[in-house]
């Protein structure tokens, strides 16, 4: 079993529908939880930086952490085309250095 | 937010020898900074942990000395791929730590493609 899970899609929907992309994890240790952007052939851009649980909300995105049920979510409202892209969760302890665990990423398609 | 550049985005090298990428925090100084290897519609996958003026530490299953990692000054970390063969064809990523100010969270580069012939 992966330290982190993601739904590999691809998750298609029609452009203004709300996107939800979600991870699972074992290790209850992780305490920093990060969603990137990654379009094809580029490197990741972070989007949404949480610490423990609760929700965050930055422009369009929504980041929800749920420590207890180790599940974490991203909330895309109003997509465009240009969200199109793969969505990964990362993760990591306290004392780890920053040494991100990664889900397997989303790929994520808004159609016009 | 912060900003990490990596060159060459694209090297294409002949088997049998060595390349170097270069990984630059821009606008924060970076004591640690990561090296990925991504593989097409796969996740990322640490190499190893670049440390400033210390040595690198590796992941389990990589090889220290196909990819050297040199992490100079508090603004570079090189990888470099020695011996190359087509296997190591691959998009490696690094990443840097930001500062204070930039919320200690983790910046990606743009990725370098590696091509090898």
């Amino acid at each position: 079993q992966k330290e982190v899970e993601q739904d590999p899609g691809p998750l298609s929907v029609p452009e203004g529908a709300i996107v939800s992309l979600n991870c699972t994890y074992s290790n209850s240790a992780f305490q920093y939880f990060m969603w990137y952007r990654q379009y094809s052939r580029k490197g990741p851009e972070l989007l949404m930086y949480t610490y423990s649980s609760g929700n965050k909300e930055d422009g369009r995105f929504t980041a929800q952490v749920d420590k207890s049920s180790k599940y974490i979510s991203l909330f895309i409202r109003d997509s465009q085309p240009s969200d199109s892209a793969t969505y990964l969760c990362a993760m990591s302890l306290k004392a780890a250095g920053n040494k991100l665990t990664f889900g397997g990423g989303t790929r994520v398609l808004v159609k016009p | 937010g912060a900003v990490v550049s990596q060159h060459p985005s694209r090297v294409i090298c002949k088997s049998g020898t060595s390349v170097k990428i270069e990984c630059r925090s821009l606008d924060f100084q970076a004591t640690t900074m990561f090296w990925y290897r991504q593989f097409p519609k796969q996740s990322l996958m640490l190499m190893a942990t670049s440390n400033e003026g210390s040595k690198a530490t590796y992941e389990q299953g990589v090889e220290k000395d196909k990819f050297l990692i040199n992490h100079a000054s508090l603004t570079l970390s090189t990888l470099t791929v020695t011996s190359a063969h087509p296997e190591d064809s691959s998009f490696y990523i690094c990443s840097a730590r930001g500062g204070t100010s930039s919320g200690n969270t983790i910046y990606f580069g743009e990725g370098s493609w590696l091509t090898v012939v």
